[in-house]
Protein backbone atom coordinates (compact mmCIF):
# COMPACT_ATOMS: atom_id res chain seq x y z
CA UNK A 1 0.00 0.00 0.00
CA UNK A 2 1.23 3.51 -0.81
CA UNK A 3 2.00 5.47 2.13
CA UNK A 4 3.86 8.63 3.22
CA UNK A 5 4.20 8.80 7.12
CA UNK A 6 5.64 11.70 9.04
CA UNK A 7 7.74 12.68 12.34
CA UNK A 8 7.42 14.02 14.41
CA UNK A 9 3.31 14.85 14.77
CA UNK A 10 4.37 18.32 16.25
CA UNK A 11 6.99 20.03 17.26
CA UNK A 12 7.93 23.28 19.14
CA UNK A 13 11.18 25.00 19.19
CA UNK A 14 12.64 28.17 20.23
CA UNK A 15 13.57 30.98 17.75
CA UNK A 16 17.08 30.46 15.99
CA UNK A 17 17.50 26.83 16.88
CA UNK A 18 17.40 24.51 14.28
CA UNK A 19 14.95 21.44 13.72
CA UNK A 20 15.08 18.24 11.42
CA UNK A 21 11.47 16.48 9.96
CA UNK A 22 11.47 13.00 9.23
CA UNK A 23 9.66 11.29 6.04
CA UNK A 24 8.88 7.41 5.24
CA UNK A 25 7.70 6.17 2.40
CA UNK A 26 6.67 2.82 1.04
CA UNK A 27 5.38 4.35 -2.69
CA UNK A 28 6.77 2.25 -5.30
CA UNK A 29 7.74 2.99 -8.00
CA UNK A 30 8.92 6.11 -7.14
CA UNK A 31 8.81 9.46 -9.28
CA UNK A 32 9.92 12.47 -6.89
CA UNK A 33 9.45 13.40 -3.64
CA UNK A 34 8.22 17.40 -2.22
CA UNK A 35 8.46 19.50 0.62
CA UNK A 36 5.74 21.90 1.24
CA UNK A 37 5.33 24.55 3.68
CA UNK A 38 1.21 25.19 4.65
CA UNK A 39 0.84 28.08 6.94
CA UNK A 40 -2.31 28.41 8.58
CA UNK A 41 -5.25 29.31 6.28
CA UNK A 42 -3.18 29.33 2.94
CA UNK A 43 -2.57 26.38 0.25
CA UNK A 44 0.70 25.08 0.15
CA UNK A 45 3.53 25.99 -0.93
CA UNK A 46 6.52 23.93 -2.55
CA UNK A 47 9.84 24.16 -1.10
CA UNK A 48 11.54 21.19 -2.76
CA UNK A 49 11.34 18.19 -5.53
CA UNK A 50 13.96 15.78 -5.21
CA UNK A 51 13.94 12.85 -7.88
CA UNK A 52 15.69 9.23 -7.56
CA UNK A 53 19.33 10.58 -8.08
CA UNK A 54 19.03 13.75 -5.89
CA UNK A 55 20.46 12.99 -2.40
CA UNK A 56 20.21 16.61 -0.70
CA UNK A 57 18.63 19.73 -2.04
CA UNK A 58 18.50 23.27 -0.42
CA UNK A 59 16.09 26.19 -0.65
CA UNK A 60 17.38 28.87 1.39
CA UNK A 61 17.45 27.95 5.34
CA UNK A 62 15.42 24.50 4.20
CA UNK A 63 17.48 21.49 3.17
CA UNK A 64 15.99 18.10 2.08
CA UNK A 65 17.54 14.66 1.92
CA UNK A 66 16.55 11.72 0.18
CA UNK A 67 17.24 8.22 0.46
CA UNK A 68 15.42 6.15 -2.18
CA UNK A 69 16.89 3.06 -0.96
CA UNK A 70 15.75 3.27 2.69
CA UNK A 71 12.80 5.46 1.28
CA UNK A 72 13.87 7.80 4.05
CA UNK A 73 14.06 11.93 3.46
CA UNK A 74 14.08 14.41 6.27
CA UNK A 75 13.97 18.39 6.04
CA UNK A 76 16.21 20.50 7.73
CA UNK A 77 15.87 23.92 8.95
CA UNK A 78 18.28 26.07 9.75
CA UNK A 79 18.25 29.04 12.45
CA UNK A 80 14.04 28.79 13.07
CA UNK A 81 12.76 32.61 12.24
CA UNK A 82 8.80 32.88 14.11
CA UNK A 83 7.46 32.71 9.81
CA UNK A 84 8.78 29.17 9.95
CA UNK A 85 5.74 27.97 11.94
CA UNK A 86 3.43 26.09 9.75
CA UNK A 87 2.88 22.54 8.62
CA UNK A 88 5.41 21.05 6.50
CA UNK A 89 4.21 18.13 4.32
CA UNK A 90 6.30 15.17 2.77
CA UNK A 91 4.55 14.43 -0.76
CA UNK A 92 5.43 11.63 -2.85
CA UNK A 93 5.11 10.96 -6.53
CA UNK A 94 4.56 7.39 -7.73
CA UNK A 95 5.94 6.11 -11.06
CA UNK A 96 4.66 4.21 -13.79
CA UNK A 97 1.27 3.16 -13.04
CA UNK A 98 1.55 4.84 -9.94
CA UNK A 99 1.81 8.44 -10.73
CA UNK A 100 -0.33 9.41 -8.17
CA UNK A 101 0.22 12.17 -5.27
CA UNK A 102 0.26 10.64 -1.77
CA UNK A 103 0.29 12.85 0.97
CA UNK A 104 1.81 13.02 3.77
CA UNK A 105 -0.33 14.30 7.10
CA UNK A 106 2.32 16.80 7.88
CA UNK A 107 4.59 18.10 10.76
CA UNK A 108 3.01 21.11 12.38
CA UNK A 109 5.96 23.61 13.53
CA UNK A 110 5.65 25.95 16.17
CA UNK A 111 8.22 28.51 16.80
CA UNK A 112 8.33 30.58 20.04
CA UNK A 113 9.98 33.60 20.16
CA UNK B 1 4.77 30.01 -11.59
CA UNK B 2 1.16 30.40 -11.33
CA UNK B 3 -0.30 32.76 -8.83
CA UNK B 4 -4.31 31.39 -8.29
CA UNK B 5 -7.35 32.96 -6.35
CA UNK B 6 -10.16 31.71 -4.88
CA UNK B 7 -13.50 32.94 -4.14
CA UNK B 8 -15.40 32.88 -1.48
CA UNK B 9 -12.47 32.51 0.63
CA UNK B 10 -14.58 31.00 3.61
CA UNK B 11 -18.59 30.44 4.11
CA UNK B 12 -20.62 28.89 6.60
CA UNK B 13 -23.55 27.24 4.94
CA UNK B 14 -26.96 24.78 5.29
CA UNK B 15 -27.57 21.29 5.38
CA UNK B 16 -29.24 20.52 2.31
CA UNK B 17 -27.80 23.93 -0.04
CA UNK B 18 -25.21 24.22 -2.50
CA UNK B 19 -22.06 26.06 -2.69
CA UNK B 20 -19.69 26.92 -5.93
CA UNK B 21 -16.22 27.92 -5.28
CA UNK B 22 -14.31 29.87 -8.49
CA UNK B 23 -10.46 29.40 -8.86
CA UNK B 24 -9.02 31.83 -11.25
CA UNK B 25 -5.41 31.45 -12.07
CA UNK B 26 -3.26 34.43 -13.55
CA UNK B 27 -1.88 32.05 -16.65
CA UNK B 28 -3.12 29.46 -19.15
CA UNK B 29 -2.55 26.39 -17.88
CA UNK B 30 -3.64 22.38 -18.86
CA UNK B 31 -4.40 20.85 -15.93
CA UNK B 32 -6.34 21.99 -12.62
CA UNK B 33 -7.04 20.08 -9.65
CA UNK B 34 -8.90 20.39 -6.58
CA UNK B 35 -8.58 18.90 -2.97
CA UNK B 36 -10.10 18.58 0.23
CA UNK B 37 -8.52 19.05 3.14
CA UNK B 38 -10.57 17.98 6.11
CA UNK B 39 -9.91 19.02 10.04
CA UNK B 40 -6.51 17.23 10.98
CA UNK B 41 -5.89 15.52 7.73
CA UNK B 42 -3.70 15.44 4.87
CA UNK B 43 -5.06 16.54 1.10
CA UNK B 44 -6.93 14.65 -0.56
CA UNK B 45 -7.59 14.73 -4.55
CA UNK B 46 -11.29 15.02 -5.08
CA UNK B 47 -10.77 15.67 -9.28
CA UNK B 48 -8.43 16.72 -12.11
CA UNK B 49 -10.16 19.29 -14.74
CA UNK B 50 -8.73 20.11 -18.00
CA UNK B 51 -10.34 22.04 -20.55
CA UNK B 52 -12.59 21.39 -23.32
CA UNK B 53 -13.11 17.63 -21.63
CA UNK B 54 -15.00 15.86 -18.51
CA UNK B 55 -13.13 16.03 -15.02
CA UNK B 56 -11.62 12.99 -13.88
CA UNK B 57 -12.78 11.97 -10.52
CA UNK B 58 -11.30 9.98 -7.67
CA UNK B 59 -12.07 6.99 -5.91
CA UNK B 60 -15.21 8.36 -3.45
CA UNK B 61 -15.78 11.55 -5.65
CA UNK B 62 -18.99 11.83 -7.57
CA UNK B 63 -19.75 14.02 -10.07
CA UNK B 64 -23.57 14.50 -9.07
CA UNK B 65 -21.82 15.37 -5.93
CA UNK B 66 -19.07 17.80 -6.87
CA UNK B 67 -19.69 18.61 -10.14
CA UNK B 68 -16.87 20.99 -11.58
CA UNK B 69 -16.38 23.34 -14.35
CA UNK B 70 -13.64 24.25 -16.47
CA UNK B 71 -14.80 26.63 -19.49
CA UNK B 72 -10.95 28.07 -20.44
CA UNK B 73 -7.71 27.76 -19.73
CA UNK B 74 -7.97 30.22 -16.52
CA UNK B 75 -10.95 29.29 -14.61
CA UNK B 76 -12.67 26.50 -13.08
CA UNK B 77 -15.49 26.17 -9.96
CA UNK B 78 -15.99 23.52 -8.13
CA UNK B 79 -19.30 22.71 -6.48
CA UNK B 80 -20.57 21.26 -3.20
CA UNK B 81 -24.24 20.19 -3.94
CA UNK B 82 -26.76 18.80 -1.28
CA UNK B 83 -24.36 19.67 1.61
CA UNK B 84 -23.97 18.04 4.69
CA UNK B 85 -21.97 18.88 8.09
CA UNK B 86 -19.44 15.89 6.34
CA UNK B 87 -18.42 18.41 3.89
CA UNK B 88 -16.60 21.06 6.29
CA UNK B 89 -13.43 21.22 5.02
CA UNK B 90 -10.80 23.78 3.16
CA UNK B 91 -11.38 23.26 -0.59
CA UNK B 92 -8.35 23.80 -3.01
CA UNK B 93 -7.85 25.02 -6.42
CA UNK B 94 -4.49 23.96 -7.86
CA UNK B 95 -2.46 23.64 -10.84
CA UNK B 96 0.88 22.51 -12.35
CA UNK B 97 4.37 24.23 -13.93
CA UNK B 98 6.93 22.43 -15.17
CA UNK B 99 8.14 19.47 -16.73
CA UNK B 100 5.87 16.05 -16.13
CA UNK B 101 8.54 15.15 -14.05
CA UNK B 102 9.51 17.48 -11.94
CA UNK B 103 6.03 19.75 -12.04
CA UNK B 104 5.78 21.92 -9.69
CA UNK B 105 2.40 22.30 -8.08
CA UNK B 106 0.65 26.09 -6.63
CA UNK B 107 -1.97 26.19 -4.83
CA UNK B 108 -4.92 28.64 -4.07
CA UNK B 109 -5.48 30.15 -0.77
CA UNK B 110 -8.60 27.80 -0.28
CA UNK B 111 -11.91 27.88 0.88
CA UNK B 112 -12.86 27.27 4.33
CA UNK B 113 -16.60 25.84 4.40
CA UNK B 114 -18.50 25.24 7.60
CA UNK B 115 -21.41 23.08 7.18
CA UNK B 116 -24.17 23.73 9.80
Amino acid sequence: KNQVEQSPQSLIILEGKNCTLQCNYTVSPFSNLRWYKQDTGRGPVSLTIMTFSENTKSNGRYTATLDADTKQSSLHITASQLSDSASYICVVKGAGNNRKLIWGLGTSLAVNP
Amino acid sequence: SAVISQKPSRDICQRGTSLTIQCQVDSQVTMMFWYRQQPGQSLTLIATANQGSEATYESGFVIDKFPISRPNLTFSTLTVSNMSPEDSSIYLCSTLSGTSFTDTQYFGPGTRLTVL
